[in-house]
């Protein structure tokens, strides 16, 4: 089976810029959670989306946003980018909520 | 606060000894646990997972040991080689359909 995909590798905006990330989810996964990890941080949780719908939510602001489609592929959009944004962006899938999680690659994302 | 401590930053081991990486945590809701490796660059990779039902948990190389009274899990690793030479997370959840909560990471340094 194919692994998660996301899609940037490597983005770079400007501060005020909004920016849209995709993941792929592994085959017949219908979980996928966004992270975000910054230098000396852990994964800092974003969002879970199940079946189209966001069932977790981490604490981050509301320029932080997610969709899932009806192919379990999921989007996470970032508006009026600021620098403190840079991150490492990891899209996860699984199963079902809840159970073990499959990580992608990531998406860099570096603001200026 | 933060509920899933990786309390050494980083770790040295040398090759063909065991390598054992600590976590502790401080919801005894948690019912279970995942350790992932990350290599730069990359998503970090599932390595082995344990429930709250059991104490031990063992794959090839890779051992989880779980001590709910201590709030405690180890995982070890025997024999360590240079591969193993990444950063270790461990997350919890506390119950089916909820997020995983994701430790700071332990950098494991294998040194032949």
């Amino acid at each position: 089976k194919a692994g998660v995909t996301q899609t940037p590798r490597y983005l770079i905006k400007t501060r005020g810029q909004q920016v849209t990330l995709s993941c792929s989810p592994i085959s017949g996964h219908r979980s996928v959670s966004w992270y975000q990890q910054t230098p000396g941080q852990g994964l800092q949780f974003l969002f879970e989306y199940f079946s189209e719908t966001q069932r977790n939510k981490g604490n981050f602001p509301g320029r932080f946003s997610g969709r899932q489609f009806s192919n379990s592929r999921s989007e996470m959009n970032v508006s009026t980018l600021e620098l403190g944004d840079s991150a490492l962006y990891l899209c996860a899938s699984s199963q079902g909520q809840g159970e073990t999680q499959y990580f992608g690659p990531g998406t860099r994302l570096l603001v200026l | 606060d933060q509920q899933v401590k990786q309390n050494s930053p980083s770790l040295s081991v040398q090759e063909g000894r065991i390598s054992i990486l600590n976590c502790d945590y401080t919801n005894s809701m948690f019912d279970y646990f995942l350790w992932y490796k990350k290599y730069p660059a990359e998503g970090p990779t599932f390595l082995i997972s344990i429930s709250s039902i059991k104490d031990k948990n063992e794959d090839g190389r890779f051992t989880v040991f779980l001590n709910k009274s201590a709030k405690h899990l180890s995982l070890h690793i025997v024999p360590s080689q240079p591969g193993d030479s990444a950063v270790y997370f461990c997350a919890a959840r506390i119950n089916y359909g909820q997020n995983f909560v994701f430790g700071p990471g332990t950098r494991l340094s294998v040194l032949p």
